[in-house]
């Protein structure tokens, strides 16, 4: 079946530890996002890629990287610099030109400092 | 101003009511207009999507666009306890390459 694995569904991370989140995608989707949700806050875009190797910031950048070497691949790092990383990252695709019509999201990943 | 605002609720209903959820924009240049159905620890998955004002029935979900009031609406009829989840509205403009979202509104339907 076609979708997109995100891993682990559960991540702890100590103080001023970087750490990883997968996302892959077998939908040959072109365009991948990470969002940060927190309660009563929505949906907030971190970082997203229309193409392979290369990637733009979106409205919550500060503290989180990406890369994307591969079309499938797109994982976000939440780095020491990221004060608050306690919440919901959901990872999403879609094809190239098609935004108006949704994305795909994965299950999630949750991440508490501890 | 947020581009999108949604009562984050939460909603309480008994079973079988009908359920009215709604979001309100501020760019009158968008467009295409989505509500997603998210269930506890889970991803967001797309429920309705329609481009520009009108309606749209599938089953049981109605979405409505009124673009003269930026209102957007979602309604539920003969609810179920397994409608109980988060609905995320989501907007969009013509090449923009993100949708922008609104809070979400928290729904329980009671048995």
């Amino acid at each position: 079946d076609g979708g997109i694995t995100q891993s682990p569904k559960y991540l702890f991370r100590k103080e001023g530890q970087n750490v990883t989140l997968s996302c892959e995608q077998n939908l040959n989707h072109d365009a991948m996002y990470w969002y940060r949700q927190d309660p009563g806050q929505g949906l907030r875009l971190i970082y997203y890629s229309q193409i392979v190797n290369d990637f733009q910031k979106g409205d919550i950048a500060e503290g989180y990287s990406v890369s994307r070497e591969k079309k499938e691949s797109f994982p976000l790092t939440v780095t020491s610099a990221q004060k608050n990383p306690t919440a919901f990252y959901l990872c999403a695709s879609t094809h190239r030109g098609s935004y108006n019509y949704g994305y795909t999201f994965g299950s999630g990943t949750r991440l508490t400092v501890v | 101003q947020k581009e999108v605002e949604q009562d984050p609720g939460p909603l309480s209903v008994p079973e079988g009511a009908i359920v009215s959820l709604n979001c309100t924009y501020s760019n009158s240049a968008f467009q295409y207009f989505m509500w997603y159905r998210q269930y506890s620890r889970k991803g967001p998955e797309l429920l309705m999507y329609t481009y520009s004002s009108g309606n749209k029935e599938d089953g049981r979900f109605t979405a409505q666009v009124d673009k003269s009031s930026k209102y957007i609406s979602l309604f539920i009829r003969d609810s179920q306890p397994s409608d109980s989840a988060t609905y995320l509205c989501a907007v969009s403009i013509q090449g923009a390459q993100k949708l922008v979202f609104g809070q979400g509104t928290r729904l329980t339907i009671n048995p």
